[in-house]
């Protein structure tokens, strides 16, 4: 079944730690975006893909770096966690221009202690 | 910058009650974008927008854009419990961009 996976669903890590935020999607998509959600609040976008090699920075990209070397898989690296780190972070991918909209995945909620 | 607020913030009605969120944007939006998180969950999207003054209907929920396309509503009809979550409203961050813009959000609350 096509879907988009996230992985670890919850972390909890000490400050000044390397992490990854793995995503992966099925749906042959091009176009992949991590967003950070606080509770209750609005999506903010960190950074976004439009295919394989192609990395652009959003609104909230300090302090993170992402890469695209395989169409499925757009991970989102934390160099040194800090307790404002702790928050959800969501990915999603989408076709672009075929009005279907974002398919999101079910986050990760990170906490940096 | 690109600002998209949504009113009310927050939203109680009991069950049955009719439900109406409004998005408005600082900038005139090619389509515009809904989507529903319920508690705990990830957003999930329902529809997109495109053309001015565009309603479209999904069972009880109506969506509408407007003719200048810089506001949006979406009105629940008749709602039940199963309508429980915060919606947003979501545009393209820049013209021609793939990348969404979210809104503030409603978060909704029905009373059984």
């Amino acid at each position: 079944e096509a879907d988009i996976y996230q992985t670890p669903r919850y972390l909890v890590i000490g400050t000044g730690k390397k992490i990854t935020l793995e995503c992966s999607q099925t749906m042959g998509h091009d176009k992949m975006y991590w967003y950070q959600q606080d509770p209750g609040m609005e999506l903010h976008l960190i950074h976004y893909s439009y295919g394989v090699n192609s990395t652009e920075k959003g609104d909230l990209s300090s302090e993170s770096t992402v890469s695209r070397i395989r169409t499925e898989h757009f991970p989102l690296t934390l160099e040194s966690a800090r307790p404002s780190h702790t928050s959800q972070y969501l990915c999603a991918s989408s076709e672009g221009d075929r009005g279907q909209g974002y398919t999101f995945g079910s986050g990760t909620r990170l906490t940096v202690v | 910058g690109q600002q998209v607020m949504q009113i009310p913030q927050y939203q109680h009605v009991q069950e049955g009650e009719d439900f109406t969120t409004y998005c408005n944007s600082s900038t005139t939006l090619s389509n515009i974008q809904w989507y529903k998180q319920r508690p705990g969950g990830h957003p999930v999207f329902l529809i997109q927008l495109v053309k001015s003054g565009e309603v479209k209907k999904q069972k009880r929920l109506t969506f509408q854009f407007g003719e200048a396309k810089k506001n949006s509503s979406l009105h629940i009809t008749a709602t039940q419990t199963t309508d429980v979550g915060t919606y947003f409203c979501a545009g393209p961050r820049r013209a021609g961009a793939n990348n969404l813009f979210f809104g503030t959000g409603t978060r909704l609350t029905v009373i059984p």
